[in-house]
Parts: C-alpha cells; structure tokens; sequence
C-alpha cells in the first residue's frame, strides 16, 4: 500500500529564511504523483507544486522547489525567502497509475513563519 | 462556477440524525473525490467518482456512510444515524479526469461537521 510519512509536525522558520518540510514516500509503483498541499487556518487546500516520478529534474514553482530524490524516495518541499503568509499546515500526497483515483496523504507539518 | 463548492459550510447535528452533504465540481471536471480530515490530522480518502460511478466504495468507514453523483455534476455525501466520532471536515475535491499520474486535484472550502 501507498504510504506518505512526514515527520516534522511542526516547524518554525524566520521571516526572509528559507525551510525545508520532510517528505518521505513507500510505493512499489514506477509511475507515480507527488503533491504539496497548503492548507490555511481558513481550511481550504491550496496546490504548490507537482512532481512526476518520471521527472528528472526538481520542479519549481516561484518560492517553491521540491527536493525529489527518487533512490531516498523522498519529496522535500523547499520554501524560500518565508513570508508570514506562508504560516500554515503543510500536507505531501501521492497518486500513482494504478490507483483508484484518490491521493493519499501524509498527516501533515504546521509551518510557523515569525517575524 | 470558480472553483469547487460544498453546503453547508457548517453542520452541528444530533447524535442519531441524518445528513447531507453537498458538493459541486468544477465545470467540465469528470472526476470527483470525497475525503474526511479529523481535528489535526491528514486527509482520509472516503470515495471518488469518475463520471457518475463510483468503482471503489471500500474508502467509506461504515454502512453509514454513501454517496451519490447525479449527471456528472452535484454529489451528496449522507451519513445515517450520525455518530459523535464522524465529527469531521468534509472535503471534496475534483479534477479533469482519474487517469494518469498528474492529478491535479481542486479542493472546496469543505462542511464542518459537528456532531453533538
């Protein structure tokens, strides 16, 4: 079965600083999804950023990058220069070919940006 | 419309009750996919529907729990006989289509779930 750890429940960067949200992955599959969710105070789930296993470069998108080192089987998310509107649960899901359709999540990391 | 809807945005029910939730998709989007977050935890995948069938209903936590999709629009999640632990968000996402491994999933703002 698919399976996502992250291991950080909470983590507190400076304003300005960069930060690194663990994300660990277990599949058997070749073809498979990897996806950072932000989830807010209001609740609503916000797509980052999406790496396809095939990839073979790190996808970027803006302040975010993932750090995605297949052999580790992991996909880190690299924030840069944090804002406090970054100051959110953080959530790293995988999809693969043969699933049913669902992701399926890690529990989650709580990034606190202080001033 | 924009983006994924769901009502109500609240719910506060009583032990025993029936309710409905409701979500509607995004225009055009084939898919669509039902998940539970309990206070402080992940996502819990519940169903996901591809047009108005539903291949796999073995997410669903108990006989309590279903779910319908009417012409590939609207879905209601209902859950008889509500329990004190299905106290939840209730999250639904759609997407273009299932297939693939680029699974861009466009999450509403969700239902909160009470039950007292």
């Amino acid at each position: 079965a698919q399976k996502i750890t992250q291991t950080q429940p909470g983590m507190f960067v400076q304003e300005k600083e960069a930060v690194t949200l663990d994300c660990t992955y277990d599949t058997s599959d070749q073809s498979y999804g990897l996806f950072w969710y932000k989830q807010p105070s209001s609740g609503e789930m916000i797509f980052l950023i999406y790496q396809g296993s095939y990839d073979e470069q790190n996808a970027t998108e803006g302040r975010y990058s993932l750090n995605f080192q297949k052999a580790r089987k992991s996909a880190n998310l690299v924030i840069s220069a944090s804002q406090l509107g970054d100051s959110a649960m953080y959530f790293c899901a995988t999809y693969y070919g043969g699933s049913q359709g669902n992701l399926i999540f890690g529990k989650g990391t709580k990034l606190s940006v202080k001033p | 419309g924009a983006g994924v809807s769901q009502s109500p945005s609240n719910k506060v029910t009583e032990k025993g009750k029936d309710v409905e939730l409701r979500c509607d998709p995004i225009s055009g989007h084939t898919a669509l996919y039902w998940y539970r977050q309990r206070l402080g935890q992940g996502l819990e995948f519940l169903i996901y529907f591809q047009g108005n069938s539903a291949p796999d209903k073995s997410g669903l936590p108990s006989d309590r729990f279903s779910a319908e999709r009417t012409g590939e629009s609207v879905s209601t999640l209902t859950i008889q006989r509500t329990q004190q632990e299905d106290s939840a968000v209730y999250l639904c996402a759609s997407s273009l289509t299932s297939g693939g491994v680029y699974n861009e999933q466009f999450f509403g703002p969700g239902t909160r779930l009470t039950v007292l």
